[in-house]
C-alpha cells in the first residue's frame, strides 16, 4: 500500500540551526512527493515538491530530494527562523491516481531566539 | 484572491447529535476535497468531488456522514449522529481540476461531549 512515515517530533532549534526533517514512505511506482505546512489556525499550504526521482523541490530556504533508492524525502534548511515555527507534513500523491494523498503525521517545529 | 472559506472554526455539540460543516472553495475551481485530521495525525481524505460528482467517497462513514455539493460550488458535510470518535478537525480543500495543487481552509475543530 501507500505510506509516508515521518520523523516524530516535536523538534526545537535555536535560530539559525540546522534543520532536518526525515521523510520515507511506500508506494508502487513513481509517486509525486510533497511537503506541507501549517502555521497556527491557518490551513495547510504546499511548502515544495518533486515529482520525479533525483528532482530537487526548493522554496523559501527549504529543500527535498527526491530519492528513489532510499525512497526518502527529507526537508532541509539551513538556517531556520522563528517564523518558520508550525506543523510540517511529508505526502505522497500516487500516479495516475487523480492527486489523491497520503499524508505523514506532522512534525512540530519550534524555533526559539 | 480568498482563500478557502470554512464556518464554523470551532464547533462543541453532545453526542448523539448533528453537525454541520460549510466550505467555500476558491472562484473557479473544480474539485473539492474533504478531509478528517485527527489530534496528532496528517489529514485523511474523505470524499472528493468534481463539480457536483463525488468520485471518491469510499472513506466516508456512510451510516453517519453525509456530503452534498448542490451546484459544483459551496459543500456541505453532515454528521449525524456524532460520537465521541468523530471529535477532530474537518478540513476542505480545493483545486483548479483533479490534478492541480490543493488549497486548504483553516478547518473546523468539533468536539463531541
Amino acid at each position: 500500500g501507500n505510506s509516508v512515515t515521518q520523523m516524530e517530533g516535536p523538534v526545537t532549534l535555536s535560530e539559525e540551526a540546522f534543520l532536518t526533517i526525515n521523510c520515507t514512505y511506500t508506494a508502487t511506482g513513481y509517486p509525486s512527493l510533497f511537503w506541507y505546512v501549517q502555521y497556527p489556525g491557518e490551513g495547510l499550504q504546499l511548502l515544495l515538491k518533486a515529482t520525479k526521482a533525483d528532482d530537487k523541490g526548493s522554496n523559501k530556504g527549504f529543500e527535498a530530494t527526491y530519492r528513489k533508492e532510499t525512497t526518502s524525502f527529507h526537508l532541509e534548511k539551513g538556517s531556520v527562523q522563528v517564523s518558520d515555527s508550525a506543523v510540517y507534513f511529508c505526502a505522497l500523491s500516487p500516479e495516475n491516481t487523480g492527486n489523491q494523498f497520503y499524508f505523514g503525521t506532522g512534525t512540530s517545529l519550534t524555533v526559539i531566539p | 484572491e480568498a482563500g478557502v472559506v470554512q464556518s464554523p472554526r470551532y464547533k462543541i455539540i453532545e453526542k448523539k447529535q448533528p453537525v454541520a460543516f460549510w466550505c467555500n472553495p476558491i472562484s473557479g475551481h473544480n474539485t473539492l476535497y474533504w478531509y478528517l485530521q485527527n489530534l496528532g495525525q496528517g489529514p485523511e481524505l474523505l470524499i472528493r468531488y468534481e463539480n457536483e460528482e463525488a468520485v471518491d467517497d469510499s472513506q466516508l462513514p456512510k451510516d453517519r456522514f453525509s456530503a452534498e455539493r448542490l451546484k459544483g460550488v459551496d459543500s456541505t458535510l453532515k454528521i449525524q449522529p456524532a460520537e465521541l470518535g468523530d471529535s477532530a478537525v474537518y478540513l476542505c480543500a480545493s483545486s483548479l481540476d483533479r490534478d492541480d495543487e490543493q488549497f486548504f481552509g483553516p478547518g473546523t475543530r468539533l468536539t463531541v461531549l
